[in-house]
């Protein structure tokens, strides 16, 4: 089966701090997106990618950035750490018109 | 834009019996895509049953089904026979194009199996 794997489970970082999250799929995907799911909330897409070096903004990109410089590979950057990013930090990898597979997640607190 | 509207954050069932979770969407297009994912405490989001909006046949995998109604805008999932390890957050969600999902979700409904 698919495998999404992203880097780290919890991660607790302080204000200002720059922080790379992490995200790895093992099948050839070309389209990879970040989401973060905040209690309430839902989920809600930051950015996706549909091809290395290409990316597109979701509904909330604003204090992120992305990095996809290999196809397996999917970075999201918080260049400058805010309290109000602390949240749920989901990675999804997808085949075409195939469905998504999600990672497990990544908890970010920001101190 | 698009919104999806789940409105009970938390239900319970017993287990074997059958419960259903309620979703409302607004769209203006014609032609879109409706799915129910499931979060177990795992965190991994799995994909429990996708619907067509062209197709007037309501999806059924197994123990979950969709009641679809499009005029109402409505996307309500059933689960039958009820089991402990269907205990998760379930989101309803919508997408316009499908591929490239960019996938717009609920807020979620908790629901928890009593046994």
């Amino acid at each position: 089966d698919v495998k999404v794997t992203q880097s780290s489970r919890y991660l607790v970082k302080r204000t200002g701090e720059k922080v790379f999250l992490e995200c790895v799929q093992d099948m050839d995907h070309e389209n990879m997106f970040w989401y973060r799911q905040d209690p309430g909330l839902g989920l809600r897409l930051i950015y996706f990618s549909y091809d290395v070096k290409m990316k597109e903004k979701g509904d909330i990109p604003e204090g992120y950035s992305v990095s996809r410089e290999k196809k397996e590979r999917f970075s999201l950057i918080l260049e400058s750490a805010s309290t109000n990013q602390t949240s749920m930090y989901l990675c999804a990898s997808q085949h075409g018109r195939e469905k998504l597979f999600f990672g497990s997640g990544t908890q970010l607190s920001v101190l | 834009a698009q919104t999806v509207t789940q409105s009970q954050p938390e239900m319970s069932v017993q287990e074997a019996e059958t419960v259903t979770l309620s979703c409302t969407y607004d769209t203006s297009e014609s032609d879109y895509y409706l799915f129910w994912y499931k979060q177990p405490p795992s965190r991994q989001m799995i994909l429990v049953i996708r619907q067509e909006a062209y197709k007037q046949q309501n999806a059924t995998e197994n123990r979950f089904s969709v009641n679809f109604q499009k005029a109402a805008k409505s996307f309500s999932l059933k689960i039958s026979d009820s089991q402990l390890g269907d205990a998760a957050m379930y989101f309803c969600a919508y997408s316009f194009h499908f591929g490239n999902e960019k996938l717009t979700f609920g807020t979620g409904t908790r629901l928890t199996i009593i046994p």
